[in-house]
């Protein structure tokens, strides 16, 4: 199974400004994914990100709110840009294996 | 668009209880069903399903997919209070991406 860390663990914000999470993982994947699940509700999957490419945005998320940045095989950065309340939620960074999709411990932001 | 239905979305039982929890979808290409389990932040792997009838098994948990009827189940039986959780339901389609459900809340009462 992978191993993957995301930082920071939580922090809180001011509207206006940006955070950028970082997930870090402990093996060479090829695919990232990136979720956000806002409060009371399910995961919603924001862009997969590919080394070596740009990432592949879903439905509703762009990337100049979301950039994502993927410089290797272990790592990723999502940014949360210009903050505003609604982007209270927890962000989890995801690998795919064979056998399933794990998760990263999550980044519980707060925008005040 | 890809669907992905769990019900109830909350439940309340007693320690020993025995639940069952669905999971319903509609989707492209069909690869997998995943069942996590949510505590705190991050979801916890429980099984992935792929094949029609046959029950994944670990300890007081089990479930299984009907793809002609698409659905899954997953029972826990004998519940304990660290059972209390969000169950979360996740179908994957095509590319690697998940469609998750909204989930089910169960707290498990002592």
């Amino acid at each position: 199974s992978a191993v993957i860390s995301q930082k920071p663990s939580r922090d809180i914000c001011q509207r206006g400004t940006s955070l950028t999470i970082q997930c870090q993982v402990d093996s060479q994947v090829t695919m990232m994914f990136w979720y956000r699940q806002q409060p009371g509700q399910s995961l919603t999957l924001i862009a997969t990100a590919n080394q070596g490419s740009e990432a592949t945005y879903e439905s509703g998320f762009v990337i100049d709110k979301f950039p994502i940045s993927r410089p290797n095989l272990t790592f990723s950065t999502l940014t949360v840009s210009n903050m505003s309340p609604e982007d209270s939620s927890i962000y989890l960074c995801s690998v795919a294996s064979p056998e399933t999709q794990y998760f990263g411990p999550g980044t519980r932001l707060l925008v005040l | 668009e890809d669907k992905v239905v769990q019900s109830p979305l909350s439940l309340v039982v007693h320690e020993g209880d025995t639940v069952t929890l669905n999971c319903s979808y509609e989707v492209t290409n069909f690869r997998s069903l995943l069942w996590y389990k949510q505590e705190k932040k991050a979801p916890t792997f429980l099984f992935m399903l792929t094949s029609s009838g046959i029950e994944k098994k670990s300890g007081r948990l089990s479930s299984i997919l009907d793809k002609k009827e698409l659905f899954s189940i997953l029972n826990i039986t004998a519940t304990q209070t660290g059972d209390s959780a969000i169950y979360l339901c996740a179908v994957g389609s095509g590319s690697e991406k998940l469609v998750f459900g909204k989930g089910t809340k169960l707290t498990v009462n002592p």
